[in-house]
């Protein structure tokens, strides 16, 4: 079955500017978190999302936004971007709660500079 | 609060072992383990849910202290593919603390 997609794969933006960044999770998949990954922070928790209701949110500023559709599939939003913004941000999708007891499929991630 | 992770880099031989540690300053209602590959997302290995649990996964398992709020991974007889980094993944038991909190990784290279 078709693994978690994440659009665009690669991505350059300029201080200033927004970006939505997109994930498709696995069919049938309700949750979907996202994560920021750097070198020197590791994975930073942003967002989880069980049936279009955000249920746990990271310590990241009102900039970063984000959303899940009926259909399971989730957009993040970063407005005013800054350079320490540029990071790849993974989505990962559960077939349940991770409460519940499930592992994360990750996506292949996207990639965000800023310039 | 991230959990910690030791050590930070380990280079073994093929077939040499290695043990992960990831200790958490609170309490714990699950631990998870990932391996990411250079470029690649990272792959679920197991879930550890209950204190003193252990499981296996080919020649890697994994145990889980619940009352000493740490888990270890263990990787035996290692082969080329184990290479990669590896996270912990912890969870409290509710509300906020419900989330997956991930470790800074520990970047494990398995040489001839």
């Amino acid at each position: 079955k078709a693994g978690v997609t994440q659009t665009p794969r690669y991505l350059i933006k300029t201080r200033g500017q927004q970006v939505t960044l997109s994930c498709s999770p696995i069919s049938g998949h309700r949750s979907v978190s996202w994560y920021q990954q750097t070198p020197g922070q590791g994975l930073q928790f942003l967002f989880e999302y069980f049936s279009e209701t955000q249920r746990n949110k990271g310590n990241f500023p009102g900039r970063f936004s984000g959303r899940q559709f009926s259909n399971s599939r989730s957009e993040m939003n970063v407005s005013t971007l800054e350079l320490g913004d540029s990071a790849l941000y993974l989505c990962a999708s559960s077939s349940s709660l991770i409460g519940a007891g499930g592992g994360y499929t990750f996506g292949s991630g996207t990639r965000l500079t800023v310039v | 609060q991230q959990p910690v992770q030791s050590p930070q880099a380990v280079i073994l031989r093929e077939g040499e072992d290695a043990v992960i540690n990831c200790s958490s300053s609170k309490a714990l209602y699950s631990v998870h383990w990932y391996r990411q590959k250079h470029g690649e997302a990272p792959v679920f290995l197991m879930i550890l849910l209950k204190g003193g649990e252990q499981k296996g996964h080919d020649k890697i398992s994994a145990s889980f202290n619940e009352k000493k709020q740490q888990s270890s991974l263990y990787l035996t007889a290692s082969q080329l593919s184990y290479s990669g980094t590896y996270f912990c993944g912890t969870q409290g038991r509710t509300g906020t603390a419900s989330k997956l909190t991930f470790g800074t990784g520990t970047r494990l290279q398995v040489t001839l």
